[in-house]
């Protein structure tokens, strides 16, 4: 079983639609637990960032962590043709520097408008 | 603006030629890292350096090199024993404390000739 397991997609969705993106993971000393947005032929850039369980919000992001049942989520509400990319979840043990951070594969996501 | 830098964009490598890899960050940040994104597989670790002079194996070092003489460079190298290099190719760095999120450049393809 791998680490992190993360729907590929593709997830298409139509403009204005609540998208929700998934990942399960099986180390339960995960601690710290992140999103990433990803464009094509880009780096990722970092969304949104929560420690151990819990909701957070950012604007029309909402990230939730169920540690017990060792799967986390991310929201988008009123999803536009900008949030076209890949979404990568990413999590570690620590916050040190130097603690490798475990990434999903990815999940494509297109919003028509 | 500050930043993660990585050059060049594309780069193509001949059989049995070692190729280096630049990335420069100026966030003062004093962990860096290597990941290699291939389809399908998301990020795996090569490389990382949490300080100047020292860095450790991730996941995948074989066929790699790296070197951290300044704390705002760590190239990295794809020697000639790395047999099947063609993929995306990302630098990262983070802070010495605290959050142990990772901020990313925008990549290095490399692809064989």
């Amino acid at each position: 079983q791998k680490e992190v397991e993360q729907d590929p997609g593709p997830l298409s969705v139509p403009e204005g639609a609540i998208v929700s993106l998934n990942c399960t993971y099986s180390n339960s000393a995960f601690q710290y637990f992140m999103w990433y947005r990803q464009y094509s032929r880009k780096g990722p850039e970092l969304l949104m960032y929560t420690y151990s369980s819990g909701n957070k919000e950012d604007g029309r992001f909402t990230a939730q962590v169920d540690k017990s049942s060792k799967y986390i989520s991310l929201f988008i509400r009123d999803s536009q043709p900008s949030d076209s990319a890949t979404y990568l979840c990413a999590m570690s043990v620590a916050n040190q520097a130097g603690t490798a951070l475990i990434f999903g594969k990815g999940t494509t996501l297109s919003v028509s408008s | 603006d500050g930043g993660i830098t990585q050059s060049p964009k594309y780069l193509f490598r001949k059989e049995g030629q070692n190729v280096t890899l630049s990335c420069e960050q100026n966030l003062n940040h004093d962990a860096m890292y290597w990941y290699r994104q291939d389809p399908g597989q998301g990020l795996r670790l090569i490389y990382y350096s949490q300080i100047v002079n020292d860095f450790q194996k991730g996941d995948i070092a074989e066929g790699y090199s790296v070197s951290r003489e300044k704390k705002e460079s760590f190239p990295l190298t794809v020697t000639s024993a790395q047999k099947n290099p063609t993929a995306f190719y990302l630098c990262a760095s983070s802070i010495s404390s605290g959050i142990g999120s990772q901020h990313f450049g925008d990549g290095t393809r490399l692809s064989i000739l």
